[in-house]
């Protein structure tokens, strides 16, 4: 069974630039999950989709967006980039986030110039 | 103050020793207890899941889970050096947040030959 797999792997973006990430979760999986991994924050959760709908949602600006498709596919979207959204960006999957714990993809690596 | 609590490290140990890593935490409604092994450059891997009090074996890998003390630990018998990561423990609540898992700060283990 394939895994998480998150495209590009690496971005290198300027200040003001918009970004969008994509995520496709393990087959079967209709929970997507989006964190954000710095050194100095650790990682933090973003948000989550379940059927195309966002169930939760993090402590972040509301740059930070997002929308899961009907095949339960995840895209996240940052606008007016900023030098401290340089982060790795990881996507989470499981079968519907209850009781049942996350696969994480490698994750996008976003750096701000 | 973090709702979790991870003793930071860096752990340096000699192959074949035993490996012990810990976390606190502070939210009681937190169930659902996970460990994961992150290596450069990857994306975390799920290493054990565990739910409430108690122990779970898993080949050379021990998840303890108190959840009067509000600690989790998790053993490494007969370290090897491809055990050497960084170690994440994570925690959810049923329900209220779904899927957000939140992180410890990871703990660097070396193992050397």
């Amino acid at each position: 069974k394939a895994g998480v797999t998150q495209t590009p792997r690496y971005l290198i973006k300027t200040r003001g630039q918009q970004v969008t990430l994509s995520c496709s979760p393990i087959s079967g999986h209709r929970s997507v999950s989006w964190y954000q991994q710095t050194p100095g924050q650790g990682l933090q959760f973003l948000f989550e989709y379940f059927s195309e709908t966002q169930r939760n949602k993090g402590n972040f600006p509301g740059r930070f967006s997002g929308r899961q498709f009907s095949n339960s596919r995840s895209e996240m979207n940052v606008s007016t980039l900023e030098l401290g959204d340089s982060a790795l960006y990881l996507c989470a999957s499981s079968p519907d986030s209850q009781n049942q714990p996350q696969h994480f993809g490698d994750g996008t690596r976003l750096s701000i110039l | 103050q973090k709702e979790v609590e991870q003793d930071p490290g860096p752990l340096s140990v000699p192959e074949g020793a035993i490996v012990s890593l810990n976390c606190t935490y502070s939210n009681s409604a937190f169930q659902y207890f996970m460990w994961y092994r992150q290596y450069s450059r990857k994306g975390p891997e799920l290493l054990m899941y565990t739910y409430s009090s108690g122990n779970k074996e898993d080949g050379r890998f021990t998840a303890q889970v108190d959840k009067s003390s509000k600690y989790i630990s998790l053993f490494i018998r007969d370290s090897q050096p491809s055990d050497s990561a960084t170690y994440l423990c994570a925690m959810s609540a049923l329900v209220a947040n779904a899927g957000k898992s939140t992180f410890g700060d990871g703990t660097t283990l070396t193992v050397k030959p």
